[in-house]
């Protein structure tokens, strides 16, 4: 079966820090990767997504950039944290035209 | 981009209870999905249910496409069922376009 991972769990990162969370995924081949972010509140709001190895589609401009640097692995970056980039970061997979999955996410602090 | 409403925003309940939660979205669909996001912020797969109904136990699912909306159905609520259900939707645009746009959720909360 399918299984999808993040680390760290909690993060408390000072302002203009750099950041590197993981995503990685198991059980499925060449998936479509996607990290979400969802900020105080409630909503969920798509960051990248990714149909495979070295694609990246960015859809909100932002301090923040991901790369895949292999099939089932996502990795969400930034060079200098800001304040407004604290938040739960979720990283989901799935099959085209199927479910998506999420994993257990990483809740950020920048302070 | 498409807009998805999610009503009511807040929810109480007396266990035993039942409800039924609603999704309006603005422009046709490939795919609908309802999640269940759990105190710890897990989200859950409810339902994959771009049109027609599906059930599975307590709840079940309605979209009816063709008037761009959808209901999820509680019944005999349990405290377990507590928590934020979202229901997310991908726009038809000739293909998949591989992004799911997540209306805002509501929070059910369940009382013993």
């Amino acid at each position: 079966s399918q299984t999808i991972h993040q680390w760290p769990a909690t993060l408390v990162q000072p302002v203009g820090s750099p950041l590197s969370l993981e995503c990685t995924v198991e059980g499925t081949s060449n998936p479509n990767l996607y990290w979400y972010r969802q900020a105080a509140g409630r909503g969920l709001q798509l960051l990248f997504y990714s149909v495979g190895i070295g694609q990246i589609s960015s859809e909100v401009p932002q301090n923040l950039s991901a790369s895949r640097p292999q099939d089932r692995q996502f990795i969400l970056s930034s060079k200098k944290l800001l304040l407004s980039d604290s938040g739960f970061y979720l990283c989901a997979w799935s099959v085209v035209g199927q479910t998506q999955y999420f994993g257990p996410g990483t809740r950020l602090l920048v302070l | 981009g498409i807009q998805v409403e999610q009503s009511p925003p807040d929810l109480i309940l007396q266990e035993g209870a039942n409800s039924t939660l609603r999704c309006n979205f603005s422009d046709s669909v490939n795919n609908l999905q309802w999640f269940h996001q759990n105190p710890w912020g897990q989200l859950i797969n409810l339902f994959y249910i771009p049109s027609g109904t599906k059930q599975n136990g307590r709840l079940s699912a309605t979209t009816v496409a063709t008037e761009r909306y959808s209901l999820l159905y509680i019944s005999s609520s349990q405290t377990t069922d507590s928590g934020v259900y979202f229901c997310a939707v991908e726009k038809n645009s000739g293909g998949s376009n591989y992004k799911l746009t997540f209306g805002k959720g509501t929070l059910l909360t369940v009382n013993p």
